[in-house]
């Protein structure tokens, strides 16, 4: 059974375009997050949701825009795509305790997006 | 403010031989640590966790890691390398009691292990 899963894993688009990217994880945790790897292999988090709320939102370019269903489901929408964006989207999840820091989070697959 | 350094960007090792993989971190507050790992074309796994409980942490596929507070280390070994183990491996780093992290990872540099024959 998958825990976090992806999807596309491959997405290939022109400059420009508007793209999403969805993530689902099946284990019942509350809290959802998006991670941006780029050609280095440098990990850098973008967006974190606890039951719905966005509670993380690092310096991120306003194209990018994550929205969350439901606990279960963390999508992100990039608007106006470039050539910089270009890199491997990482969607986790974990539970997450007040005051603690958080648990070990479960990474999905990735989703290797191309900006030509 | 919290952050971790890889000593090492690659490391270099014989089947059958020791394997370490250094890691520096900073914190305000006590931190959580992990060791993830991520095989070429891959998502990331994670091989161990320290969150305050013993400091000689074991995990998966026979890695453990010590974390020590005095050198703000947490070090990653293995006694005999495995062909399997070639991948790169992350340090990381999140707030515990006291912090306001709200569960965010912060990520190391990556180190590449490769285990020749």
């Amino acid at each position: 059974d998958t825990a976090v899963s992806q999807t596309p894993k491959y997405l290939v688009t022109q400059m420009g375009n508007d793209k999403s990217i969805k993530c689902e994880q099946n284990l019942g945790h509350d809290t959802m997050y998006w991670y941006k790897q780029d050609s280095k292999k440098f990990l850098k988090i973008m967006f974190s949701y606890n039951n719905k709320e966005l509670i993380i939102n690092e310096t991120v370019p306003n194209r990018f825009s994550p929205k969350s269903p439901d606990k279960a489901h963390l999508n992100l929408h990039i608007n106006s795509l470039e050539l910089g964006d270009s890199a491997v989207y990482f969607c986790a999840s974990s539970y997450y305790r007040s005051g603690r820091g958080g648990d070990e989070q479960f990474f999905g697959p990735g989703t290797r997006l191309t900006v030509l | 403010a919290q952050s971790v350094t890889q000593l090492d960007s690659h490391v270099s090792v014989s089947e059958g031989t020791p394997v370490l993989l250094r890691c520096n971190y900073s914190s305000s507050y006590s931190p959580s640590l992990f060791w993830y790992v991520q095989h070429p074309n891959k998502g990331l796994q994670l091989l161990l966790k320290y969150t305050s409980a013993a400091t000689l942490v074991k995990g998966i596929n026979g890695f453990e890691a010590e974390f020590k507070k005095s050198e703000t280390s947490f070090h990653l070994t293995k006694p005999s390398a495995h062909m399997s183990d070639a991948a790169e491996y992350f340090c990381v780093v999140t707030l515990d009691a006291g912090g306001t992290s709200y569960g965010k990872l912060t990520f190391g540099q990556g180190t590449i292990l490769t285990v020749h024959p």
